[in-house]
């Protein structure tokens, strides 16, 4: 088992610059979640997806954050344009239906400038 | 919405015991969890409680009152790895996330000292 992947662990980019985060779900977990964590206010959910629909956005900060989920193996996490403010470790996660474990990835280190 | 608090930091010595409480507000119960996370690394899962009472796994244990919105996580013989924040994190029926996201608390960092 792989875990949950992501990519990439690090990036830096100007600010007004488009982001792209990739993650890769546990084969057979059915549940992706986005996380972002930052000193002043923890980890905090973004977007849950469930069978590759999105459930709840509510979390996603503006309209400069997106997420798909294409299929049950991809999602990604796009921030257009990239603010200095959205600087902070973005973390997914996948469940599977009836274990009630989550299963984080490494997360991604994103550092706008 | 849910409140989740827990201290902010705390030191305790190699080979002791220490207690992190967790006390939360949420209006539809559904689960209580602990996570470890080392710097710079990903949460790791710990324990789940979703009835009463205590859940024992190894050197960790897990406590929870549902009535009181009160959990801890007790670690015994502690050892210097077990440096690292731990995270209280709680499912709610009606919170955002279709009610299986998890709303954290900001997390205890735990130093042990030798």
């Amino acid at each position: 088992d792989a875990g949950v992947i992501q990519s990439p662990r690090h990036e830096v980019t100007e600010m007004g610059q488009e982001v792209t985060l990739r993650c890769k779900p546990i084969s057979g977990h059915n549940s992706l979640f986005w996380y972002r964590q930052t000193m002043m206010r923890g980890l905090e959910l973004l977007i849950y997806f469930n069978n590759n629909v999105p459930i709840d956005d509510s979390g996603m900060p503006e309209d400069r954050f997106s997420a798909k989920m294409p299929n049950a193996s991809f999602s990604t996490l796009k921030i257009q344009p990239s603010e200095p403010r959205d600087s902070a470790v973005y973390f997914c996660a996948s469940r599977s239906s009836g274990f009630y474990g989550y299963t984080f990835g490494s997360g991604t280190r994103l550092t706008v400038v | 919405g849910q409140n989740i608090d827990q201290p902010t930091e705390m030191t305790a010595t190699e080979g002791a015991i220490v207690q992190i409480n967790c006390t939360y507000q949420t209006s539809g119960f559904n689960g209580l969890f602990w996570y470890q996370q080392h710097a710079g690394e990903a949460p790791t899962f710990l324990s789940y409680n979703v009835l009463d009472g205590l859940e024992e796994k190894g050197r960790f244990s897990s406590f929870l009152s549902r009535s009181k919105g009160y959990s801890y996580l007790l670690l015994k013989e502690l050892q210097m790895k077990d440096s690292a924040s731990y995270l209280c994190a709680v499912r709610d029926m009606y919170s955002g996330g279709g009610a299986d996201g998890l709303t954290f608390g900001k997390g205890t960092h735990l130093i042990i000292q030798p």
